[in-house]
């Protein structure tokens, strides 16, 4: 069964501002990842926080994980028309079953 | 080498057809996914190999038969079908099945 569930499903901004994306899940979890895919291609990692952190630094990318709520959010600040494209969370829950969300579609425009 | 690679990149297939898809690794992980991905969704899950044995078969019809001939090498036989059958389909390995999934660009089937 399916754990993440993305808010939105659609988001539209204007270059330099900034996107946040949620995603719920329902069960237990080791780790929760962000994904990012362009369309047509593979699935490209962002970044992975553990379920006993927190917050999560990469770049331009924050990620907030509270296990409390068993909801996560990544925001990216300063966006790009390169961020166009399609952000998934996945879950893991100590087995090899990654699940997806269904994902929000993110669109900069110029 | 932090690639996997697919092949093909695209197939188009009649639903008598038999053909395979690929994907290779040479990143030393020791689990390999399938994935299936249709237009607008997430990537669903169809098989995990762990240690080059089949771990989780998420009830896929027999029609897609995995096989993993040694650690760098995942293939997807499809026999038999269905035009609704066509979609993304995603490699993608893992260290130690917990972490980082890398993925494959995909090959994209058509089943006509």
């Amino acid at each position: 069964s399916q754990q993440g569930e993305e808010d939105p499903q659609a988001l539209s901004i204007q270059e330099g501002e900034n996107a946040t994306m949620n995603c719920s899940y329902k069960t237990s979890i080791n780790n929760l990842q962000w994904y990012r895919q362009n369309s047509g291609r593979g699935l490209v990692h962002l970044i992975l926080i553990r379920s006993n952190e927190r917050e999560k630094h990469s770049g331009r990318l924050r990620v907030t994980l509270d296990t409390s709520k068993k909801s996560s959010s990544l925001l990216i600040t300063a966006s790009r028309a390169a961020d166009t494209a399609s952000y998934f969370c996945a879950t893991s829950n100590y087995g090899q079953n990654f699940v997806f969300g269904p994902g929000t579609r993110l669109s900069v425009l110029p | 080498d932090t690639e996997v690679t697919q092949t093909p990149k695209h197939l188009v297939m009649g639903m008598t057809n038999k053909k395979s898809l690929k994907c290779e690794q040479h990143m030393g992980h020791r689990a390999m996914y399938w994935y299936k991905q249709k237009a607008k969704k997430p990537p669903e899950l169809m098989f995990v190999y762990s240690y080059e044995k089949l771990s989780i078969n998420e009830s896929v019809p027999s029609r897609f038969s995995p096989e993993c001939p040694n650690s760098s090498l995942l293939n997807l036989h499809l026999h038999a079908l269905q035009p609704e059958d066509s979609a993304l389909y995603l490699c993608a390995s893992s260290q130690d099945g917990i972490g980082e999934l890398f993925f494959g660009e995909g090959s994209r089937l058509t089943v006509l």
